[in-house]
Parts: C-alpha cells; structure tokens; sequence
C-alpha cells in the first residue's frame, strides 16, 4: 500500500529552538495534513494544505506542500514545552476516501 | 460540542472474549473512520464508512467487524479477541471522504488483551 516517510522518528531539542519536520512518498498526493497528538489524546488538526506549493501558517507553525506533491514539511518556531508530542503527517490521493499516515516524529524539549 | 466520543477509554479482556467499542460525533460528519495505533507504526485504518449505510476495509480489518448504526454513530467490535489486537483504537469522522475533508479524531479506546 502507499507509504509516507516521516522524519526524523524523534527529535530532542532546547526550549527556544526551532523544530523542522517532513514527510515524503513515492506517490503524489492532493491534500496533505499536520496533526499534533498530546499524551492519551487523539490527533489534532495543526494544518491542512491543498495545493502545491502552498505555504500556510498557524501561529509559531508553518507547513508547505511540495511542488512534487510528494512531500511536505512542518516547522516550528521558539519551541515551548507545550509543543511535546507526536507529531504525524497524512497524506491524501486524489480521489481516494483514506488517509495514508507517517509514523510520527516524536518531539522532546528540554528547559 | 464533544466532536467525536469514543467508549470506554480504557478496556482490557482476556484472549477469546468479545468487545465493542462506540464511537459517536455531533459534527453532522456524512463519513466515519477506524483506525488502531501501535508504537513506531502510526495510524493505521481498520474498516471506514463513507456513508449511513456503507462500510469498507481499511489497510489492517481482519478479527473487526463494524456496524454504521446510524449517521451519529460507528462501532467497532472484536468478534475473538487476540493479544496482537492489544492496541490503542481511534475514531475519526469528515465531512466526507476525499476532497477537501480533514478527520477529525476522539480520545481514543486503550485495549489491552491478556
């Protein structure tokens, strides 16, 4: 099936840093989607983009969709301890009804 | 406004029995989404319904079975539970499946089997 690579898998950074994720696919995707998940809850929608090349921005969050549309990246800005989480990608084909995800990248931040 | 409601948050059976875990949302969502996730694997879809009335394999639906009871409301039930079906379960509705539509997910059902 179709596959997004996520990375990196885990990031440890310093409180004030600023953070850099992406996502990639050997296959070309019409939406692409940023969720946060906290511990013990489920994924939030962060941001969603729809065309490529788009570059969208939700407060210290910043996320682009690839001109290939087969990838995407999300970075953040000044991390605070409240940015902790998984963070996930997904992907969505064109015409397709489901989701593809990464495997999350895990962000740790020290004070 | 709850969004989507998954029951219970926390379940654990021992191996063979059988379970159902509900999911209900108040977004007036037309499609609605299983998904389970375990450690390093990301989400991974269990069955999905597009619409009242229809259901669909996902990418892992083999010892699910799901019932789309009404537009409100999609549940999820383990017919002989396993221990590799141990796993933290989400629900997710849209508005619609493809297009513009991004999913929404509950609080997720923690299941443990022994």
């Amino acid at each position: 099936g179709q596959q997004l690579n996520q990375s990196p898998q885990s990031m440890f950074i310093q409180e004030g840093e600023d953070v850099s994720m992406n996502c990639t696919s050997s296959s070309i995707f019409n939406t692409w989607l940023w969720y946060k998940q906290d511990p013990g809850e489920g994924p939030v929608l962060l941001i969603a983009l729809y065309k490529a090349g788009e570059l969208t921005s939700n407060g210290r969050l910043t996320a682009q969709f690839g001109i290939t549309r087969k990838d995407s990246f999300l970075n953040i800005s000044a991390s605070i301890p409240s940015d902790v989480g998984i963070y996930f990608c997904a992907g969505q084909l064109s015409g397709a009804q489901k989701l593809v995800f990464g495997q999350g990248t895990r962000l740790t931040i020290n004070p | 406004n709850a969004g989507v409601t998954q029951t219970p948050k926390f379940q654990v059976l021992k191996t063979g029995q059988s379970m159902t875990l509900q999911c209900a949302q108040d977004m007036n969502h037309n499609s609605m989404y299983w998904y389970r996730q375990d450690p390093g694997m990301g989400l991974r879809l269990i069955y999905y319904s597009a619409s009242e009335g229809t259901t669909d394999k996902g990418e892992v639906p083999n010892g699910y079975n799901v019932s789309r009871l009404n537009k409100r409301e999609f549940s999820l039930r383990l017919e002989s539970a396993a221990p590799s079906q141990t796993s933290v379960y989400f629900c997710a509705s849209s508005l619609r499946t493809g297009g513009n539509q991004p999913q929404h997910f509950g609080d997720g059902t923690r299941l443990s089997i022994l």
